[in-house]
């Protein structure tokens, strides 16, 4: 079974602050995918990564893929009240079949 | 209609109720999925249906009963839970056979067993 650990588990912080979250396994990946949800909504994607050592930019969030494919982290710079939700990352292996995380939690106070 | 729409969004049901989630997609997707999202635990994946044909069963108890009558949509049939059931019922879709574009989900059935 792959397993993907996520930390932290819950973060908390003040608007304008910027934070790392990780996305770690033994397991060698073929993608990673990162979903944010809102309370009471679905998770929604991302960004997919499939090239290791590959960054994407979306706004204000970096997604980067570890050179050996096994993990993976989201920063965001100048985090907003919009940015709270759940953040979970999900690998994906050759044979096209995803393991989810189990979330980090972000809260950001106005 | 566009994207993933899920219906009910809450359900409160006895043990010894029947009940049925449904899921539809516009989206021209052949795969869809049920996972099951608990506090404090991983996405649980259900089951996987591909081109209508159930594909994935994760050893889900019989008190679950999937149905995909075509490739737009599926229903999870409920009958005789037990209160440890009681989670956010999240239905996916993705191109046929693979996750790797990720995937389409809808805003989930939150379910209540009392």
């Amino acid at each position: 079974t792959q397993l993907l650990e996520q930390s932290p588990q819950f973060l908390s912080i003040q608007e304008g602050e910027n934070l790392t979250v990780y996305c770690n396994s033994s397991s060698v990946f073929s993608s990673l995918q990162w979903y944010r949800q809102e309370p009471g909504e679905g998770p929604v994607l991302l960004v997919t990564v499939v090239t290791g050592g590959e960054v994407k930019k979306l706004k204000r969030l970096t997604f980067q893929f570890g050179d050996a494919r096994k993990d993976s982290s989201l920063h965001i710079t100048a985090a907003q009240p919009g940015d709270t939700g759940l953040y979970l990352c999900a690998g994906v292996n050759n044979a096209g079949k995803s393991t989810f995380g189990d979330g980090t939690t972000l809260t950001v106070k106005p | 209609e566009t994207g993933v729409t899920q219906t009910p969004r809450h359900l409160v049901m006895g043990m010894t109720n029947k009940k049925s989630l449904k899921c539809e997609q516009h989206l021209g997707h052949n795969a869809m999925y049920w996972y099951k999202q608990s506090a404090k635990k991983p996405l649980e994946l259900m089951f996987v249906y591909n081109f209508k044909e159930q594909t994935e069963n994760n050893s889900v108890p019989s008190r679950f009963s999937p149905e995909c009558p075509n490739s737009s949509h599926l229903f999870l049939h409920l009958h005789t839970l037990q209160p440890e059931d009681s989670a956010l019922y999240l239905c996916a879709s993705s191109t046929a056979g693979t996750s790797e574009y990720g995937y389409t989900f809808g805003s989930g059935t939150r379910l209540t067993v009392v």
